[in-house]
């Protein structure tokens, strides 16, 4: 089992959709979340960060935490055309490497 | 720089030849990141630097296949004998270090593209 899972897709929406990405992780230890988005033939860049648990905001991003459940997402509300792009969970725990998801390929139709 | 700076930006080899791809962090962050990423996958971890400590290397998909990193700063990721599977796009990424808020976040390069003939 991998440390970290996140179903990689593809996933198509209208333009307008809510998005909702997901992952799940095995490491009670993580306490640290993120989300990065990567556009094709380019470095992933980060989207979204968050320590523990709970919810944050950012524009049309909202990243969620349950620490109980092992269980992140992201959502994107009024998706555009421009938001096509893969995205990638990633945590990690005090003093370890960061570890990713396989990513999961967002296509957003206009 | 102001960026992760990764050279070269393309490499075509040919196979059997050995290769030399080269990462620059963004100055200050003692934690370096390799990734291997093959079209249309997800990242393949390679190996990881933190500050002195020695390298988890436990990404390496064979003994073909090293890095060092000089001084704390600068890092090689050198490929040997250089198989058709190897054609990949080589991400390499920083953080400031590994543990605190923030401190975890990853920067990363744009890639250096290499395609084995």
């Amino acid at each position: 089992q991998k440390e970290v899972e996140q179903d990689p897709g593809p996933l198509s929406v209208p333009e307008g959709a809510i998005v909702s990405l997901n992952c799940t992780y095995s490491n009670s230890a993580f306490q640290y979340f993120m989300w990065y988005r990567q556009y094709s033939r380019k470095g992933p860049e980060l989207l979204m960060y968050t320590y523990s648990s709970g919810n944050k905001e950012d524009g049309r991003f909202t990243a969620q935490v349950d620490k109980s459940s092992k269980y992140i997402s992201l959502f994107i509300r009024d998706s555009q055309p421009s938001d096509s792009a893969t995205y990638l969970c990633a945590m990690s725990a005090r003093g370890f490497k960061t570890i990713f998801g396989a990513g999961t390929r967002l296509f957003v139709k206009a | 720089g102001a960026g992760v700076s990764q050279s070269p930006s393309n490499k075509v080899t040919e196979k059997g030849k050995d290769v030399e791809l080269r990462c620059d962090p963004i100055s200050g962050h003692t934690a370096l990141y390799w990734y291997r990423q093959s079209l249309g996958q997800g990242l393949e971890f390679l190996i990881y630097f933190q500050g002195n400590s020695a390298p988890d290397k436990s990404g390496l998909p064979s003994d073909r296949f090293s890095a060092e990193r000089t001084g704390g700063s600068v890092s090689t990721l050198t490929i040997q004998r250089t198989q058709q599977e190897d054609s990949a796009v080589y991400l390499c990424a920083s953080s400031l270090r590994t543990g605190g808020n923030s401190g975890n976040t990853i920067y990363f390069g744009e890639g250096s593209w290499l395609t084995v003939v």
